[in-house]
């Protein structure tokens, strides 16, 4: 079984902190992703890699940024969080011939 | 623009009604089309759809896409209360194999 994991579920930080969000992924996927999943927007693309040290933006790569050092880890780095940062966090993998597989998600609130 | 729509936004039913829902997706450089359940927890994968009109099935629930309407439909039938989620539609375009999510379906399934 593909296994996603993220470094937390639950997440409460302050504003103007530095967010580090972590995503391991064990199935040597080449290609990793993060999402924000907020109410009546859906899931909407932050950034992605699709191999190590490289990097892509998503559809809101604003106040976000990304590393890719290891294949298996995709972090996801909020430099100075806002409020409107409060969301979900989806994280996500895949091959190239395979669906997309994602973690257990974490939820961070912004204060 | 929203590349992915989804409808209805959300449904109510009773236990037992049969359910239908929609997606529809613009044209550009289609690879493919997947559906996935959210409940309180990461999305969890349903169905990848590539060719069009060839139905796929899992027990109460299969889905089908026409590419000339750019659409695909999720049928649920005998639902039950364990079936109320979000059911998120996604398409693939193109390379890069990012996601372009829909905003999802809110079904609840009433005993």
């Amino acid at each position: 079984d593909v296994k996603v994991t993220q470094s937390s579920r639950y997440l409460v930080k302050r504003t103007g902190e530095k967010v580090f969000l972590e995503c391991v992924q064990d199935m040597d996927h080449e290609n990793m992703f993060w999402y924000r999943q907020d109410p009546g927007l859906g899931l909407r693309l932050i950034y992605f890699s699709y191999d190590v040290k490289m990097k892509e933006k998503g559809d809101i790569p604003e106040g976000y940024s990304v590393s890719r050092e290891k294949k298996e880890r995709f972090s996801l780095i909020l430099e100075s969080a806002s409020t409107n940062q409060t969301s979900m966090y989806l994280c996500a993998s895949r091959s190239a011939t395979d669906t997309q597989y994602f973690g257990p998600g974490t939820r961070l609130t912004v204060l | 623009e929203d590349k992915v729509v989804q409808s209805p936004l959300s449904l109510v039913v009773h236990e037992g009604d049969t359910v239908t829902l929609n997606c529809s997706y613009e044209v550009t450089n289609f690879r493919s089309l997947l559906w996935y359940k959210q409940e309180k927890k990461a999305p969890t994968f349903l169905f990848m759809l590539t060719s069009s009109g060839i139905e796929k099935k899992s027990g109460r629930l299969s889905s089908i896409l026409d590419k000339k309407e750019l659409s695909s439909i999720l049928n649920i039938t005998a639902t039950q209360t364990g079936d109320s989620a979000i059911y998120l539609c996604a398409v693939e375009f193109n390379s890069g194999y990012a996601l372009n999510f829909g905003k999802g379906t809110s079904l609840l399934v009433t005993p």
